[in-house]
């Protein structure tokens, strides 16, 4: 079951901030966030487990509701360089290494 | 320095061709995967593997196959039986286990002639 993520696109100022989420119709273990530059590689920002804290990496954050099954990711006081399309990946319960992603969010920085 | 490389970047494909991607990792990781990406779709699993000489199908196995002889390599053949195989597809590798990220490939960006 794929996790559905909104919203599909988000245009931003650089300062302002943003919140992304990953919403799962099936109980969920883990969840862990990417972005990915148009053509390259997607590039892992954090994962995220059940029963975890809230985890942060520079100005990006992201938390997660077990009792929603819901993942958000929070961009705070964005920059050009956040630019990209965010994707959550997913997993349920013990299932190795094997992730479920959402569609993807369009990020786009203006200056 | 450590990552995985994934050639050609860019390949093209005959009507009725079989085509091989080349995936190697240098990262040690037991586990490695292929995904295919298209426009607005996100990434879709096609194959996995968790140990060398062992795989599993992921979501959309119809018309692809791999081998894992090395720990190093898992390449991927897009077959004949494909019949939309033009897309952008990612390797990843990964230690196993549910905390673990995966480290992605460049791509290789496949199209059809």
């Amino acid at each position: 079951q794929q996790p559905v993520q909104s919203p599909q696109a988000v245009i931003l100022r650089e300062g302002e901030d943003a919140v992304i989420n990953c919403s799962s119709s099936k109980a969920l273990y883990s969840v862990h966030w990417y972005r990915q530059k148009h053509g390259e590689a997607p590039v892992f920002l954090m994962i995220l487990l059940k029963g975890g804290e809230q985890k942060g990496h520079e100005k990006i954050s992201a938390s997660f509701n077990e009792k929603k099954q819901q993942s958000s990711l929070y961009l705070t006081a964005s920059q050009l360089s956040y630019s990209g399309t965010y994707f959550c990946g997913t997993k349920r319960g013990n299932q190795g290494g094997k992730l479920i992603f959402g569609q993807g969010t369009e990020l786009s920085v203006k200056p | 320095d450590g990552g995985i490389t994934q050639s050609p970047k860019y390949l093209f494909r005959k009507e009725g061709q079989n085509v091989t991607l080349s995936c190697e990792q240098n990262l040690n990781h037991d586990a490695m995967y292929w995904y295919r990406q298209d426009p607005g779709q996100g990434l879709r699993l096609i194959y996995y593997s968790q140990i060398v000489n062992d795989f599993q199908k992921g979501d959309i196995a119809e018309g692809y196959s791999v081998s894992r002889e090395k720990k190093e390599s898992f390449p991927l053949t897009v077959t004949s039986a494909q019949k939309n195989p033009t897309a952008f597809y990612l390797c990843a590798s990964s230690i196993p286990g549910v905390e673990q990220p995966q480290h992605f490939g460049d791509g290789t960006r496949l199209s059809i002639l």
